[in-house]
């Protein structure tokens, strides 16, 4: 059974500081990772997908990696408008339906 | 592309009444997926359909939960007989998977209170 863990739970970040948020899975043969953004009240909305270890993404001010066991979210010099719950899903070779984390809610503070 | 519509965006109801709601995918794409998520939670997996074929379930769908999707268009859920643990956001999803890549895109969600 597929299994995503994200970590912290949460966070708070000044504006301008940079940080991580991790996301680690176990999955028979991975076909994709997924990073979504979700503000209150709203569906989640699409960042990044990953497919291979020592692939990056970038969008903006937000940096996604992919090693065989984990993948990382790097914010460089989050403004509030980053504040949000960022969802980490993974599917495996055999399924075409992801798992989600549970996410990790971020405040960005000015 | 107009995104993925779902509706209503709100629906209070009372225990024990049945409730419908309706999901238009991102057009062309094949598969539709609902989930749900309580506060706190990822989206949890319901069901999925590829076209006009409901292709799997998840065991927290219930005898009280079915959904459709004639023609491989539009698709809805219904919840027969809510209960109060029904109170969730039901999300809906769709993709089309292209060389084997199958990113989902997600619609604003129907937000269901059962008092």
């Amino acid at each position: 059974e597929d299994q995503v863990t994200q970590s912290p739970e949460a966070l708070r970040l000044q504006e301008g500081e940079s940080s991580s948020l991790n996301c680690s899975y176990t999955v028979s043969g991975l076909r994709g990772l997924f990073w979504y953004r979700q503000d209150p009240g709203k569906g989640p909305e699409f960042l990044f997908t990953l497919y291979s270890a020592g692939e990056e993404k970038e969008k903006e001010r937000l940096k996604a990696t992919l090693t065989k066991k984990e993948s990382f979210l790097h914010i460089t010099a989050p403004k509030p408008e980053d504040s949000a719950t960022y969802l980490c899903a993974v599917q495996d070779g055999g399924s075409y339906i992801p798992t989600f984390g549970r996410g990790t809610s971020l405040i960005v503070h000015p | 592309d107009t995104g993925v519509s779902q509706n209503p965006r709100h629906k209070i109801t009372k225990r024990g009444q049945n409730v419908t709601f309706r999901c238009d995918p991102i057009s062309e794409h094949n598969r539709l997926y609902w989930y749900r998520q309580t506060l706190g939670q990822g989206p949890e997996f319901l069901t999925y359909f590829q076209n006009e074929a409901q292709l799997e379930k998840s065991r927290l769908l219930s005898d009280r939960f079915s959904a459709e999707r004639p023609k491989g268009s539009f698709s809805t859920l219904e919840i027969q007989r809510t209960e109060q643990g029904d109170s969730a956001m039901y999300l809906c999803a769709s993709s089309r998977t292209i060389q084997a890549k199958n990113i989902q895109y997600f619609g604003a969600g129907t937000r269901l209170s059962v008092l």
